[in-house]
């Protein structure tokens, strides 16, 4: 039982590329979330997902894409990056919507 | 809007030196107030939730306790192995985490 992990666990990206960023979760959970860290906030949540093939935008949806085909996969697609971006992102997952989330290892992204 | 605020910033310590950790909070609806534990490089490791006024939870050296406004984190006789930066979450109406912006602790052997 891995529980969350994400790949890659580090990436540096230039002005304007594009990447995604995967997560993915053995524990047949329902709810996965992506969420993003800045030094001296607390983290901010992205995108969420409630079952496969449902999404939801969270507090910071800007410049980011999300899909959920199957229940263990929530990849999260940059599409144009920006400086903005640079980041760590966390992805993570619960049985429902509203249990305790467990977070994956995270993915260190810089944009320059 | 909900919001968490999380005090001090920072916090260093001497081994076997107790002190407690503070997290206030506004939300809409409390259904759950949780703390996780961050290692440097590492995703936020879950210790507890508390869900009514009242309730306290322990976990070894850590304590945590729940009032209408405010959580507290309790370290008791803290080793170094204890040093890392503990977060703060409230759960409101709409299910969704609202997080703090932590407390770093460090401790000195």
């Amino acid at each position: 039982n891995a529980g969350v992990t994400q790949t890659p666990k580090f990436q540096v990206l230039k002005t304007g590329q594009s990447m995604t960023l995967q997560c993915a979760q053995d524990m047949n959970h329902e709810y996965m979330s992506w969420y993003r860290q800045d030094p001296g906030m607390g983290l901010r949540l992205i995108h969420y997902s409630v079952g496969a093939g449902i999404t939801d935008q969270g507090e910071v949806p800007n410049g980011y894409n999300v899909s959920r085909s199957t229940t263990e996969d929530f990849p999260l697609r940059l599409l144009s990056a920006a400086p903005s971006q640079t980041s760590v992102y966390f992805c993570a997952s619960s049985d429902t919507f509203g249990d305790t989330q467990y977070f994956g290892p995270g993915t260190r992204l810089t944009v320059l | 809007e909900d919001q968490v605020t999380q005090s001090p910033e920072a916090l260093r310590l001497q081994e076997g030196e107790s002190s407690s950790l503070n997290c206030s909070y506004t939300v809409s609806g409390l259904r759950g107030l949780f703390w996780y534990r961050q290692d440097p490089g590492k995703g936020p490791e879950f210790l507890f939730t508390l869900y009514s006024a009242g309730e306290e939870k322990e976990k070894e050296r850590l304590k945590a306790t729940l009032t209408k406004k405010e959580s507290f984190l309790h370290i008791t006789a803290p080793k170094p192995e204890d040093s890392a930066t503990y977060l703060c979450a409230v759960q409101g109406d709409d299910y969704k985490l609202s997080f703090g912006a932590g407390t770093t602790v460090t401790v000195r052997a």
